[in-house]
């Protein structure tokens, strides 16, 4: 198994430009995690989905951020316009519903200058 | 009543010491708690987790303790290797979903 595979590793991106984030999930894991990490705030749940349905947005800190899962293989974090404080590491995570452990991704380093 | 307290938020341990990062939670209906591991470039990855019918897990030289009338577990690594030096997060859930992080603690073990 590849584990979840997440891309880019390093997105560098001036600031009002568009971003998207892309993560692929563990196959057979039908739970999927979007998380924020800096060195302020540590890691923050962004969004969740099960069954490819988002069940809790309510970390995604401004309408500016946006995600996706079109299928069960596929999810975006899409930040539109993108800002310098959205600068951190952001990770995908996934898992199995009933077995309550996470998988994350090697996660994306967004710098937005 | 969300949050997990972690402390310390750094640690430096000889090597062959013991490490004991420490976290605590409100939530009583909280009733699986992992702890994750992460180095430098990677993601967190499961260490080690309890749930709370049993007061101490073991595997290897990570133990964790769990206290549920304190509202408190720890996490201590026997015989700490260089290897060990990562930043370590436990984690709280009800119902195997959506986990709260504590804030990490960086552990450095010196040669």
């Amino acid at each position: 198994d590849a584990g979840v595979i997440q891309s880019p590793r390093h997105e560098v991106t001036e600031m009002g430009q568009e971003v998207t984030l892309r993560c692929k999930p563990i196959s057979g894991h039908n739970s999927l995690f979007w998380y924020r990490q800096t060195m302020m705030r540590g890691l923050e749940l962004l969004i969740y989905f099960n069954n490819n349905v988002p069940i809790d947005d309510s970390g995604m800190p401004e309408d500016r951020f946006s995600a996706k899962m079109p299928n069960a293989s596929f999810s975006t974090l899409k930040i539109q316009p993108s800002e310098p404080r959205d600068s951190a590491v952001y990770f995908c995570a996934s898992s199995r519903r009933t077995r309550g452990v996470y998988t994350f991704g090697s996660g994306t380093r967004l710098t937005v200058v | 009543q969300q949050q997990v307290k972690q402390s310390p938020q750094s640690l430096i341990v000889q090597k062959g010491g013991i490490s004991i990062i420490n976290c605590a939670y409100e939530n009583t209906a909280f009733d699986y708690f992992p702890w994750y591991q992460q180095f430098p470039g990677k993601g967190p990855a499961l260490l080690i987790a309890i749930r709370p019918d049993v007061s101490e897990k073991k595997e290897g030289r990570f133990t964790i303790s769990f206290n549920k009338s304190a509202k408190q577990f720890s996490l201590h690594i026997m015989d700490s290797q260089p290897g060990d030096s990562a930043t370590y997060f436990c984690a709280a859930s009800a119902g195997g979903q959506n986990f709260v992080f504590g804030p990490g603690t960086r552990l450095s073990v010196l040669p």
